[in-house]
């Protein structure tokens, strides 16, 4: 099956700071990319998305890049603050399916 | 406008029993998606439905496990003769279409003692 796997289980960064979570992704077909957060209890939360066609997505505090040549996802956070502290997940499309990492753990010391 | 919602939020059911869980999808999505979770995890695929529907289940355990998404009312994953492994949290999304934004639900905590 598909895998999609992050570099770090656990980020720990101080409160205002800038925080940058990985995911490498498998498959080189895959054309839709979402971030996640989920809170502790809660269900996953959409925080941002980008298609295969661009290399970079900005929101609210939040850009997500596509690098498809070696098949790596980021979210960037800005200014993080408490609130942000959750798992976040990256999640790969393939046709009907969304395929998920095991999650980064992030903390923010305030 | 609400979003998916997920009931029971806690179930706990004794080991052979039947457990069943209900998503009503976000209003104007007519595709719902099953997922499992398990601590520490992230979530696994289980089936995609359309109203009426079975799209894909290709996640789903062959047997003890169905689902359904009728033309009236919510969609139901139905766990014959839980298991202790069959404990997990469980989670639903709905989107406008195939290939867009999946919007989650809360999720159905299942505790089999």
């Amino acid at each position: 099956g598909e895998s999609v796997g992050l570099h770090l289980p656990t980020l720990s960064v101080q409160e205002g700071d800038n925080s940058i979570i990985n995911c490498a992704y498998s498959n080189s077909a895959s054309d839709y990319f979402i971030w996640y957060k989920q809170e502790s209890g809660k269900g996953p939360q959409f925080i941002i998305d980008i298609r295969s066609n661009m290399d970079k997505r900005q929101g609210q505090r939040v850009t997500v890049l596509l690098n498809k040549t070696v098949k790596h996802l980021s979210l960037q956070i800005a200014a993080t603050q408490p609130g942000d502290s959750a798992v976040y997940f990256c999640a790969e499309n393939m046709i009907s399916q969304f395929y998920f990492g095991t999650g980064t753990s992030l903390t923010v010391i305030p | 406008n609400a979003g998916v919602m997920q009931n029971p939020r806690h179930l706990v059911r004794r080991r052979g029993q039947e457990a069943r869980l209900r998503c009503s999808p976000m209003k104007g999505h007519s595709h719902v998606y099953w997922y499992r979770q398990l601590p520490e995890e992230g979530l696994k695929f289980m089936v995609y439905l359309q109203k009426e529907n079975i799209i894909d289940e290709s996640g789903m355990p062959k047997e003890r496990f169905s689902a359904e998404f009728p033309k009236e009312g919510p969609s139901i994953l139905r766990i014959q003769q839980v298991v202790r492994g069959d404990s997990a949290a469980y989670f639903c999304a709905s989107s406008f279409r195939v290939g867009y934004e999946q919007y989650f639900g809360p999720g159905t905590r299942l505790t089999v003692t």
